[in-house]
């Protein structure tokens, strides 16, 4: 299994404070991403990362940001969290050596959180 | 704008039976194609990658998918399913950046 931590692996959080997320990657990989998965959405990416301090958007980065300091930790941050953001949070890497697309995304374990 | 598209939210074929899942995608160029499997409360593993070549890959597992251009699709096969292949399974495509876009899943389940 390619070496990917998320922590925390479960959280139980009140409306409106902020919460941050963590992945932790051992494989030196370049890329990074954060996804959401619901039911009936499949996986959705919220932002991703090409390097250090190097960020993007993706398709529901509303409400989200995130911070890549070093290679092996990509951050999470809800800045205020709502009950839309009750989801299961998944981080990916991937190589991204030469061609960005001729490689796998691999998985971390999942997050599940929750906004009461 | 890009998109993945898998029309069967739910799936439900026999232990032994043959099986196939569709998948449909939305991309101007050369596409980078995926089958993600998960399991109950566990991450993504990838089953098969198609990027150029040979139209249709082998998978682990037994799994096996066919890109057809002219469709636009990327349809996951395999000839007998086990009981253990029940799970949720994702197609994807790699766009521009390295960003993956995602299908909603279907849910494959298997009778004895």
């Amino acid at each position: 299994d390619a070496g990917i931590t998320q922590s925390p692996r479960h959280k139980v959080t009140e409306t409106g404070t902020p919460v941050t997320l963590r992945c932790h990657q051992t494989e030196n990989h370049r890329y990074m991403y954060w996804y959401r998965q619901d039911p009936g959405h499949g996986l959705r990416l919220i932002h991703y990362s090409y390097g250090v301090k190097d960020t993007d958007k993706g398709e529901v980065s509303d409400g989200y940001s995130v911070s890549r300091s070093k290679t092996e930790d990509f951050l999470l941050t809800l800045e205020s969290a709502t009950s839309s953001q009750t989801s299961v949070y998944f981080c990916a890497i991937s190589d991204g050596t030469g061609d960005p697309m001729n490689t796998e995304a691999f998985f971390g374990q999942g997050t599940r959180l929750t906004v009461v | 704008a890009q998109s993945v598209t898998q029309p069967d939210i739910h799936i439900t074929v026999s232990e032994g039976a043959s099986l196939e899942l569709r998948c449909n995608y939305s991309y101007g160029a050369t596409p980078y194609l995926f089958w993600y499997v998960q399991s109950p409360g566990q991450g993504l593993q990838l089953l098969l990658k198609y990027f150029s070549g040979d139209t249709l890959v082998q998978g682990i597992k037994g799994f096996e998918a066919e890109f057809k251009r002219s469709q636009s699709s990327f349809n996951l096969r395999k000839p007998s399913v086990h009981w253990s292949d029940a799970a949720e399974y994702f197609c994807a495509v790699a766009i521009v950046t390295g960003k993956l876009i995602f299908g909603q899943g279907t849910t494959l389940q298997v009778k004895p």
